[in-house]
């Protein structure tokens, strides 16, 4: 079965600096697409960025972008000049691509972006 | 815009008492999910919809039932709630086979 793991209960970063969260999983498929979710207090969950396995360009949205390494089975998201709104939970998942149209999410990332 | 939106926002019900819970969304997309999320704890699928066809997650309680009386709307029904079922639900949509889902505000739910 396929396990999405983030290490990082909780981070931090000050205003304007770069951070950057972990995600790990695992999969015996060779196709398969990875996402970022954020999810702001008492707000709604929206996408960040996402990844399909089959390319090698790393995805890049502004000020964040992805490390994907296939082979480690790692998908780190960094956050370039953080501001004070990046402040939020952050959800990693994956999602086979056969028909199942569910995602697997790791239990999250909670970052605080501090003036 | 197109969006999911859920309502209510905030429920508080009895312990033992139904509640529906409500979510449409104007995307037209075919595909409908029920997400239960406790406190900082990731989402928990308990079901989704493909079209009409029904899919229960193999864990989730036969407390939970789902409708889907067409394409725009989706209720979840808890019909007995306990003080356990107290979460953020979240309803999400997604074009068939394609792989990004779309998050509604999510309904917290209060069990007394």
């Amino acid at each position: 079965a396929q396990t999405v793991t983030q290490s990082q209960p909780e981070m931090s970063v000050q205003e304007a600096e770069t951070v950057t969260l972990s995600c790990t999983y695992d999969t015996s498929e060779s196709d398969y697409y990875l996402f970022w979710y954020k999810q702001p207090p008492s707000r709604q969950m929206i996408l960040v960025i996402r990844q399909e396995a089959y390319k090698q360009q790393n995805a890049t949205e502004n000020r964040f972008s992805v490390n994907f390494q296939k082979a480690a089975k790692s998908f780190s998201l960094k956050i370039s000049d953080s501001q004070l709104g990046d402040a939020a939970m952050y959800f990693c998942a994956y999602r086979m691509t056969d028909n199942t149209d569910k995602l697997i999410f790791g239990t999250g990332t909670r970052l605080q972006v501090f003036p | 815009d197109a969006m999911v939106i859920q309502n209510p926002r905030y429920q508080v019900t009895q312990f033992g008492k139904p509640v529906t819970l409500s979510c449409s969304q104007t995307l037209n997309h075919n595909v409908m999910y029920w997400y239960q999320q406790k406190s900082s704890q990731a989402p928990k699928l308990l079901f989704h919809y493909y079209d009409k066809d029904f899919n229960n997650e193999a864990d989730t309680p036969d407390n939970f039932q789902s409708r889907r009386p067409n394409t725009s709307f989706c209720f979840l029904d808890i019909r007995s709630p306990g003080l356990g079922d107290a979460a953020m639900y979240l309803c999400a949509t997604s074009r068939r086979l394609e792989e990004t889902q779309y998050f509604g505000p999510g309904t917290r739910l209060l069990v007394l």
